[in-house]
């Protein structure tokens, strides 16, 4: 079955302590992205990359670091979270050239 | 700053009616729009997308109208379903770069 997905699904931790959200997907989509959700912003971009090694900042970048050393894989990074960073986070993926994205089924992040 | 709004939280209609979704936008370099839908604990999937080459593209129960001199783009849903109560999210791809700005999203009721 042709998905992304994401883990963990739900994550509460503390302020400062280093964690990573994986994103996989199996459709050999050469773009990816991360987006979070918030209430009243809708969706914001995070992060995305075009292809393998090929990343690039989107709207809101601050605090988070992705990479790119596989085509399936793009996990999003927080190198010390913080209390802001609590939201809905997804990944998507898409073919390049093609504009409509996959998404995953979210990953719910809250710091304490 | 909000380049792509959707200025309605929310919207019911009755079963079998026609539901309309607004979506605005600020910036003339988008030049590709989409609208996805999402349903409670999961990720936004694909609806239905249209280049700012065409004004109308339709799609089953499912047209978008773009008016690109207002800045304008709305989803016709016809009739509509209780299936389709969901948050219906627009968003749009600029021609200069891989970026996707999505609007805040509307929650459609669709009433049996």
């Amino acid at each position: 079955e042709a998905q992304v997905t994401q883990n963990p699904r739900y994550l509460i931790t503390v302020t400062g302590k280093k964690l990573t959200v994986t994103c996989s997907q199996n459709m050999n989509h050469e773009y990816m992205s991360w987006y979070r959700q918030d209430p009243g912003l809708g969706l914001r971009q995070i992060y995305y990359s075009m292809n393998v090694e090929v990343t690039d900042k989107g709207d809101v970048p601050e605090g988070y670091k992705v990479s790119r050393k596989e085509k399936r894989n793009f996990p999003l990074i927080l190198e010390s979270p913080s209390p802001n960073q609590t939201s809905l986070y997804f990944c998507a993926s898409s073919l390049a050239g093609a504009p409509e994205q996959y998404f995953g089924p979210g990953t719910r992040l809250t710091v304490t | 700053d909000q380049q792509v709004k959707q200025n309605s939280p929310s919207l019911s209609v009755q079963e079998g009616r026609i539901s309309i979704l607004n979506c605005d936008y600020t910036n003339s370099m988008f030049d590709y729009f989409l609208w996805y839908k999402k349903y409670p604990a999961e990720g936004p999937t694909f609806l239905i997308s249209i280049s700012s080459i065409k004004d109308k593209n339709e799609d089953g129960r499912f047209t978008v109208f773009l008016n690109k001199s207002a800045k304008h783009l709305s989803l016709h849903i016809v009739p509509s379903q209780p299936g389709d109560s969901a948050v219906y999210f627009c968003a749009a791809n600029p021609n200069t770069g891989n970026q996707f700005y999505f609007g805040t999203g509307t929650s459609l009721t669709v009433i049996p």
